[in-house]
């Protein structure tokens, strides 16, 4: 598709259980993001990957939280031991430009995956 | 790190009116400044953005002015139109910053017919 995909685009979990959240980036976009946005806030910055590497991970909450992105493209945000705090969408967005670039670069988000935690 | 403060948190405008957000951020070195539309339930979109060479953009009915040494930034959207309902955001952004983008807290903007 011609923008960032993410799926579930709902997901239902009870308390203690393990959750993955899937983004595929619009194709060729080197830099992806995942941020959090509770209800009523702006999205928080979870992690940022440019290529395979995580080039900064300082927003994920604990460790219950963790993210890969093996091949440069999709990513896999997982949540381990799910709390009802966690509850809230997850949105993916991508980019042409990331770290280090002088000229920052628009993201462009999907849809989003709304997780609630009962 | 940089925090962004936007307020109002809601505003109501008659269709027809200009509507003014406005954006405080605190590291002087951010240098890009976004506004985001997101309508209920949909993805937050760019509607215009701003770097900090410059003090003001228009694009059609949207404008934004930045003010770089009082490090304040608002959208203006005039004669507004039902379809403008939405929660718009800003954001600043520090260069080579990994995080990207600091968001504010969103302004929900209500046209009323």
């Amino acid at each position: 598709g011609a923008g960032v995909s993410q799926t579930p685009s709902n997901k239902v979990t009870e308390k203690g259980k393990y959750v993955e959240l899937r983004c595929d980036p619009i194709s060729g976009h080197t830099a992806l993001y995942w941020y959090r946005q509770s209800l009523g806030q702006g999205p928080e910055f979870l992690i940022y990957f440019q290529g395979t590497g995580a080039a900064d991970d300082s927003g994920l909450p604990n460790d219950r939280f963790f993210a890969v992105r093996p091949e440069g493209s999709v990513s896999t945000l997982k949540i381990q031991r799910t709390e009802r705090g966690d509850s809230a969408v997850y949105l993916c967005a991508s980019s042409t430009r990331g770290q280090g670039s002088t000229n920052t670069g628009e993201l462009f988000f999907g849809e989003g995956s709304r997780l609630t935690v009962l | 790190g940089e925090n962004v403060e936007q307020h109002p948190s809601t505003l109501s405008v008659q269709e027809g009116d200009s509507a003014v957000i406005k954006c405080t951020y605190s590291d002087s070195a951010s240098n890009y400044f976004p506004w985001y539309k997101q309508e209920l339930g949909k993805r937050p979109q760019l509607i215009i953005d701003i770097r900090s060479n410059v003090g003001e953009k228009k694009d059609q009915r949207i404008a934004v002015t930045l003010n770089k040494t009082a490090k304040h930034f608002s959208l203006h959207i005039t004669e507004t139109q039902p379809e403008d309902s939405a929660v718009y955001f800003c954001a600043a952004s520090i260069p080579g910053s990994a995080r990207q983008l600091t968001f504010g807290s969103g302004t929900q903007l209500t046209v009323l017919p």
